[in-house]
């Protein structure tokens, strides 16, 4: 079983929807976690961190259910930039990163 | 402010040939470094990390080598390419902390092709 699994999609939403994209981890030891966003052909980039309580920046709100062990991220009034894959991301203790294969995300206009 | 360099761009090899692909970062010390690798269509593929100079931790074994000669500076390589080699390599740094939240930042990256 993967560490991280996210649903590929893809999602295709007009602009202004709002949008959610789940992702598991299977590790229960897992600490920390993160949401990247990778435009075609080019590097991930750090969204944001997914802390214990929930964190909100702008638009973009993340939230983290250890019980269940699904990361989340909610973007609302989606913009055409905002068109990307979405990768999930956990770290376990160590010194290694486990990223989710990613969720396409195209905003229609 | 931290940056991290990654060499070439873009790269098309023949099957057989040799490779090396450089990394480095600046404006900060110690920091954990990786090697990535994306296919295609494909999630990222953990292919190296080093913790410290010289110390290199293997994930996936296959005919490529990572070194790490200075702190900050990450070669990857290979003797001789296969056509599966072809994909987005991926150079990527984090701070050295067990435990919080020691996020991850990537170079732009080298697209190679073996022909």
């Amino acid at each position: 079983r993967k560490e991280v699994e996210q649903d590929p999609g893809p999602f295709n939403v007009p602009e202004g929807a709002t949008v959610a994209f789940n992702c598991t981890y299977s590790n229960s030891a897992s600490q920390s976690f993160f949401w990247y966003r990778q435009d075609c052909r080019k590097e991930p980039k750090l969204l944001m961190s997914v802390y214990s309580s929930g964190n909100e920046d702008g638009r973009f709100t993340a939230q983290l259910n250890r019980a269940s062990q699904y990361i989340s991220l909610l973007i609302r009034d989606s913009k055409l930039s905002d068109s990307a894959t979405y990768l999930c991301v956990g770290k376990n203790t160590g010194n290694q990163f486990y990223f989710g294969t990613g969720t396409s995300l195209t905003v229609i206009p | 402010s931290q940056t991290i360099h990654q060499w070439p761009a873009t790269l098309v090899q023949p099957v057989g040939s040799p490779l090396s692909l450089e990394c480095t970062v600046e404006g900060t010390s110690n920091p954990n470094l990786y090697w990535y690798r994306q296919a295609a269509g494909r999630g990222l593929q953990l292919l190296f990390y080093s913790v410290g100079i010289g110390q290199i931790s293997s994930e996936v074994p296959q005919n490529l080598s990572a070194s790490r000669p200075q702190d900050r500076q990450f070669i990857l390589s290979s003797k001789k390419l296969l056509l599966s080699d072809s994909g987005f390599y991926l150079c990527a740094w984090s701070v050295r902390r067990v435990l919080g939240y020691n996020e991850q930042f990537f170079g732009p990256g080298t697209r190679l092709t073996v022909l």
